[in-house]
């Protein structure tokens, strides 16, 4: 059964600073990872998608690796803002197409 | 292009009576699934539809659950006589037809359910 943990469970930093997320999985045949930004009574919206066969994606502040043998994740937040401020899932994709989901690490960016 | 609609926003019902929740997929996307979040939890997995068909449904719950993607219309979560447990926002996603372990699945805003 796959578990996806992610540490710290919340995080509070100072506007500026980078900063580091991770998530990790127990099994390590997936098809996919996926960050998610999600912010108080909304819905999901999807950061980044690291495929398999992939070692790292990054959109603009955000870059994710994806280390499938130790079946580790983590998404570094460059140069952070208050407008950071939110949970971040992360989830792994095995097979039939359903998506494993961590508890999420609630970030705080203070200004 | 709308994203994934989904209604009603918040729903409140009290104990013992049904609750109906609808999505509607992206344009072109034939893939619905359904997710749970219980407060404090993250994100679960419930059921997994294409047109007419339940694909995986191995995270609903056996009794009091279903859930339906009709032809038409659509996809609904139905969750009979309900229960204070049952009080949790409800995500649906969807995804293009011919989705392979490469796509991502894009999430509505959510039904927050709360049960009285």
């Amino acid at each position: 059964k796959q578990e996806v943990t992610q540490i710290p469970a919340a995080l509070s930093v100072p506007e500026g600073e980078n900063l580091v997320l991770n998530c990790s999985f127990t099994d390590s045949a997936i098809y996919n990872l996926q960050w998610f930004r999600q912010d108080p009574g909304k819905g999901l919206t999807s950061l980044l998608l690291i495929q398999s066969s992939q070692r790292e994606q990054t959109s603009g502040r955000l870059n994710a690796s994806l280390d499938k043998s130790s079946g580790r994740s983590t998404l570094y937040i460059a140069a952070s803002q208050p407008g950071d401020s939110a949970t971040y899932l992360c989830a792994v994709r095995r097979g039939g197409n359903k998506l494993v989901f961590g508890a999420g690490t609630i970030l705080r960016v203070k200004s | 292009n709308a994203g994934v609609m989904q209604n009603p926003r918040h729903l409140v019902r009290r104990r013992g009576q049904e609750a109906r929740l609808r999505c509607s997929p992206m344009k072109g996307h034939s893939h619905v699934y359904w997710y749970r979040q219980l407060p404090e939890e993250g994100l679960k997995f419930m059921v997994y539809l294409q047109k007419e068909n339940i694909i995986d449904e191995s995270g609903m719950p056996k009794e009091r659950f279903s859930a339906e993607f009709p032809k038409e219309g659509p996809s609904i979560l139905r969750i009979q006589q309900v229960v204070r447990g049952d009080s949790a926002a409800y995500f649906c996603a969807s995804s293009p037809p011919g989705t392979s372990g490469g796509d991502t699945q894009y999430f509505g805003p959510g039904t927050r359910l709360t049960v009285l």
